[in-house]
């Protein structure tokens, strides 16, 4: 069964927008959340990480003011896109982490379109 | 830093049979693993195989290999007895792995797998 729970899995919206996207590790305590980005066509590529209770760190690029990410418990984490524009419009995708020498398990992603 | 190089964009194969995906990486990591992901059009990331890079022997996971040369640095996945639901998207993955530490994954550029009758 899915170990990483991730919702909605498609958003459409207006510009201007904020959208929230949740991911839940189900089985195991996630002490960190990777949450990538895939443009159409392109590769996975990260966007930031976070660890629980503390605040997340950003990747080179990446507007720490608009995409907010609360990792207030071991299960949950969220990516909340603010001030949504089309160009924000991706495919974003979240990886949660415990152990080290387990596989790295993904959400099924969630499909953001601004229109 | 680390890299991943996949350097087919695009691969057929024919119904059952076998083909191979090429990966090879670069990293000054001492530990390190290594990983195949395979995303149909739905978008899902589906894990396929994980090797460690102090594993001796390859990894399997049934009709999935994974043959390993660390001298050379290559991360190859085998896919044996190739079925139509095996068309996707395919991402060689790696990632640091220091005890005590969870790192991320950086990610290959892909290849597009196209299983044919």
């Amino acid at each position: 069964g899915a170990v990483v729970s991730q919702h909605p899995s498609w958003v459409i919206c207006k510009s201007g927008t904020s959208v929230k996207i949740e991911c839940r590790s189900l089985d195991f305590q996630a002490t960190t959340m990777f949450w990538y980005r895939q443009f159409p066509k392109q590769s996975l590529m990260l966007m930031a990480t976070s660890n629980e209770g503390s605040k997340a760190t950003y990747e080179q690029g990446v507007e720490k003011d608009k995409f907010l990410i609360n990792h207030a418990s071991l299960t949950l984490s969220t990516l909340t896109v603010t001030s949504a524009h089309p160009e924000d419009s991706s495919f974003y995708i979240c990886s949660p982490t415990g152990q080290l020498n387990q596989p790295q398990h993904f959400g099924d992603g969630t499909r953001l379109s601004i229109l | 830093a680390q890299k991943i190089t996949q350097t087919q964009p695009g691969m057929f194969v024919q119904e059952k049979e076998a083909v191979t995906l090429d990966c090879t990486y670069d990293t000054s990591d001492p530990s390190y693993g290594l990983f195949w992901y395979k995303q149909p059009s739905s978008g899902e990331m589906i894990f396929l195989i994980y090797q460690g890079s102090y594993d001796q022997q390859n990894a399997t996971e049934g009709r999935y290999s994974l043959n390993f040369q660390k001298a050379r640095k290559s991360a190859n996945l085998v896919i044996s007895a190739s079925q139509l639901g095996d068309s996707a998207m395919y991402f060689c993955a790696m990632r640091d792995e220091v005890a005590g530490t969870a790192s991320k994954l950086t990610f290959g550029t892909g290849t597009r797998l196209q299983v044919t009758l």
